[in-house]
């Protein structure tokens, strides 16, 4: 089992507001980054830093952090955005990374 | 422009050891705040990540594989090789290279910022 926990699967209606989040301990002392992958594609970085937008990815994409919960937020989801997206952080003893299980993200 | 190439069999038999090469481009491994990780992917299953190395030489390893991987980089050659011992066909998967940020200040940072296109390896007999 991973020590970031997803959710499986979110959907949301095309057009509205989706937060896709990401719990473990390391998380109150590491920041999660992001990553979208499409069938057959390679992970995309997304989120960094917690906030940080990577150029190219459209500011529909944000993040935010609280406890030990990191959050990706989807403002006015498209249908390109159907994807699964994985949380990443270090673990928490410091020592190694971890990714979460993953959320496959439907637009309906 | 910062590319990332896996290369390696893609096909292997159980107890053999897979060894794989990362070759970048666009970027130095010599360069402190950035190292190059392994990821691997089973067919339908999450991200895994395997180990990290950075211009310093500080390797990490996935705590569940520390005994059967190996990670070195060639920084003249612009490579970086993993090796995974003992293979297995649960161990059938794709394998990524990413070049990998660190920045240490005020905040924390660490992030896989350039993903190469993976290349998969099948455990088999």
């Amino acid at each position: 089992s991973s020590e970031l926990t997803q959710d499986p699967a979110v959907s949301v209606a095309l057009g509205q507001t989706v937060r896709i989040t990401c719990q473990g301990d390391s998380l109150r002392s590491y920041h999660a980054s992001w990553y979208q992958q499409k069938p057959g594609q390679a992970p995309v970085l997304v989120i960094y830093g917690k906030t940080n937008r990577p150029s190219g990815i459209p500011d529909r994409f944000s993040g935010s952090s609280s406890g030990n919960t990191a959050s990706l937020t989807i403002t006015g989801a498209q249908a390109e955005d159907e994807a699964d997206y994985y949380c990443n952080s270090r673990d928490s003893t410091g020592n190694h990374v971890v990714f979460g299980g993953g959320t496959q993200l439907t637009v309906l | 422009q910062v590319t990332l190439k896996e290369s390696g069999p893609v096909l292997v038999k159980p107890t053999e050891t897979l060894t794989l090469t990362c070759t970048v481009s666009g970027f130095s491994l010599s360069n402190t705040r950035m190292g190059v990780s392994w990821i691997r992917q089973p067919p339908g299953k999450a991200l895994e990540w395997l180990a990290h190395i950075f211009s310093n030489d500080e390797k990490s390893y996935s705590k569940s594989l520390k005994s059967r991987l190996t990670i070195s980089k060639d920084t003249s050659k612009s490579q970086v090789v993993l090796t995974m011992t003992n293979m297995d066909p649960v161990d059938t998967a794709t394998y990524y290279c990413a070049r990998t940020i660190v920045i240490r200040g005020i905040f924390y940072y660490y992030y896989m910022d350039v993903w190469g296109k993976g290349t998969t390896v099948t455990v088999s007999s």
